[in-house]
């Protein structure tokens, strides 16, 4: 069965550093997302990762896939209080199955 | 010009009822899906229709009942509600992965209350 986890799920931080959320899953997988999602609000297709090795780079966020290690990783760098918000990694194998999310505060 | 929109935004309702969520996306895409995220954030697939075919049913209620009258459409109709049943609904369209699509854009989302 799929099991997808996330980590951390609470990170607060301040403006200008860099950090990382990670997501394992515990099968082989045909594609992984990140979302972002804000308070009260809907949610926001970041990154589409489909093979060993990719990664997508939008802005300060960064998404790397390693499927032989069944992790990708969500990296940001010099965080702005912007970036503040919930991140969820799903991943996809003959379902979706989310991540329990990062609630990432960034303090100015 | 709203790309997925959903119909209504908010819905408070009593248990038994039977109500339905609407969803219309003006972006071309052939796939569709709903989404449930509950009171602690959780997020779970519910279904996912391709070109008016259901390809995603997961394991939910038969109390819930997708219908897709065209591409652009899929509405969630829902019978006897729980208290369970409370939660937001996201609605969600793409192009289907086979032909290169991967994007999801999803609606405002439906915040259903059971009382």
């Amino acid at each position: 069965e799929l099991k997808v986890e996330q980590n951390p799920l609470f990170l607060s931080m301040q403006e200008g550093k860099n950090y990382t959320i990670y997501c394992n899953y515990s099968t082989t997988s045909d594609r992984l997302y990140w979302y972002r999602q804000d308070p009260g609000k809907s949610l926001e297709s970041l990154f589409v990762l489909l093979s060993n090795g990719a990664v997508k780079q939008e802005g300060r966020l960064m998404a790397s896939l390693d499927t032989k290690a069944r992790l990708s990783t969500l990296h940001i760098t010099a965080a702005v209080h912007d970036l503040s918000a919930t991140y969820f990694c799903a991943v996809e194998a003959d379902k979706i199955i989310f991540g329990k999310g990062t609630r990432l505060h960034i303090l100015p | 010009d709203t790309a997925v929109s959903q119909t209504p935004k908010y819905l408070v309702t009593q248990m038994g009822n039977d109500k339905s969520i609407k969803c219309e996306q003006n972006l071309g895409h052939d796939t569709m899906y709903w989404y449930k995220q509950d009171s602690k954030k959780f997020l779970k697939i519910m279904f996912s229709y391709n070109n008016k075919e259901l390809i995603i049913n997961e394991t939910v209620p038969n109390r819930f009942s997708p219908k897709s009258p065209d591409k652009a459409h899929l509405n969630l109709h829902i019978n006897s509600l729980e208290l369970g049943d409370s939660a937001v609904y996201f609605c969600a369209s793409s192009h289907p992965w086979t032909s290169g699509g991967d994007t999801q854009y999803f609606g405002p989302g439906t915040r259903l209350t059971v009382l």
